[in-house]
Parts: structure tokens; C-alpha cells; sequence
């Protein structure tokens, strides 16, 4: 069964003050990660899809990473405009050629002025 | 480009009561996928119509149930609702194939009590 963790729950920034969002995962024949935001009560936000391991894309402040076993997502000089939850996908095959997501739980960013 | 719409937004039920949703398909996308997200968790793959037809499901029972119409939009049925049910529920339309984005609805907050 495919598996999607993401840590930290909460992280708290100052405006300014980089980090790094994580998302493990285990998963049978990766066909691609997906990093999503989501304001509250609000759809999701596409971002990024990587799909191999070494792939790197950014967009703004934002840049998402891939190796074999993880992503992070990098805020780099975050606004208070950032403040959402961000959460992390996996697309595996499964049965009769479809695809099944996996989502993990999410990280809430909290950037205060 | 219209974006994905759902209806309604909010809608209380009464447990074993059924419920309909609805899911209009961003212009162009021919695959519709249904998530449920409880408070504080990351979407949970319910299932996916492509070409009018099912095509991958997550762990929910025969009682989640879904339409695909010619046009693309979509219908969530559940019927004998429980409480465990009230949630947020998601469209996410797409063109098919899983290392596609999925762009998503607004969602509709469904409380069973």
C-alpha cells in the first residue's frame, strides 16, 4: 500500500526566515509527485509534478526537489501570502491501467509578518 | 477557461439519508476524479471516471457511487450516510493520464447528523 508522510504538521516563520517542507513516501512504480497548496476552504492549487529522482522545479519563492525515498519543498524569504497547507502526492498504476493519488496529510505554514 | 465548479457549497443530511453532488469539468478536461478530505487531513482518493466509466477506486464502499456525463461533468451519490461521512468533498478534473495535474473544485462541506 502506497504511503505518503509529510512532517512537520505545523512550522511557524517569520517573514523571510527560509525552510523545508518534507514528504516521504513508499510507493510501487512511481509515476509522479505532486505538490499542491490549499487555502482554507479552498480546492487545492496545483504547483509542481516531478517524476524522477534528481528532477528540480521552482516557481517564485518555491522549489521542489525529488530523490528516491523523499521531496521537500523549499520556501525560500517566505511573505505572509504563503500561509497555507501544502500537500504532497504520489500516482501509482494500479489495476486495469488506472491511477490511484495518495495523498499525505499536509503541512499548515504559518508566515507572520 | 471556466475553472472546475461543484454544487452545492454546504449541504447538511440526516444519517441514512443519500446525497447528490455535482462537478462541472474544467473546459477540455475529459477525467474527473473524487476525493473526500476530513478536517486536518489530506484528500482521500474516492474514485475516477474517464470516458464515462470508473476507472480506479479507493477504499470506500459500494455506497459512494459516481456518474460521468458525455459533457464530462460528473455526480457523487452516497447513499444510507453516516456521520462519518461529513467532510469536504473534491473534483478534481484532468486530462488523462497520472502524470497529469489535477485542478480541483472549491469542494462541498457535507455534515451528516
Amino acid at each position: 500500500e502506497d504511503q505518503v508522510t509529510q512532517s512537520p504538521e505545523a512550522l511557524r516563520l517569520q517573514e523571510g526566515e527560509s525552510s523545508s517542507l518534507n514528504c516521504s513516501y513508499t510507493v510501487s512504480g512511481l509515476r509522479g509527485l505532486f505538490w499542491y497548496r490549499q487555502d482554507p476552504g479552498k480546492g487545492p492549487e496545483f504547483l509542481f509534478t516531478l517524476y524522477s529522482a534528481g528532477e528540480e522545479k521552482e516557481k517564485e519563492r518555491l522549489k521542489a526537489t525529488l530523490t528516491k525515498k523523499e521531496s521537500f519543498l523549499h520556501i525560500t524569504a517566505p511573505k505572509p501570502e504563503d500561509s497555507a497547507t501544502y500537500l504532497c502526492a504520489v500516482m501509482s498504476h494500479a489495476s486495469g491501467g488506472s491511477y490511484i493519488p495518495t495523498f499525505g496529510r499536509g503541512t499548515s505554514l504559518i508566515v507572520h509578518p | 477557461e471556466t475553472g472546475v465548479t461543484q454544487s452545492p457549497t454546504h449541504l447538511i443530511k440526516t444519517r441514512g439519508q443519500q446525497v447528490t453532488l455535482r462537478c462541472s469539468s474544467q473546459s477540455g478536461h475529459n477525467t474527473v476524479s473524487w476525493y473526500q478530505q476530513a478536517l486536518g487531513q489530506g484528500p482521500q482518493f474516492i474514485f475516477q471516471y474517464y470516458r464515462e466509466e470508473e476507472n480506479g477506486r479507493g477504499n470506500f464502499p459500494p455506497r459512494f457511487s459516481g456518474l460521468q456525463f458525455p459533457n464530462y461533468s460528473s455526480e457523487l451519490n452516497v447513499n444510507a450516510l453516516e456521520l462519518d461521512d461529513s467532510a469536504l468533498y473534491l473534483c478534481a478534473s484532468s486530462l488523462w493520464g497520472a502524470d497529469i495535474e489535477q485542478y480541483f473544485g472549491p469542494g462541498t462541506r457535507l455534515t451528516v447528523t
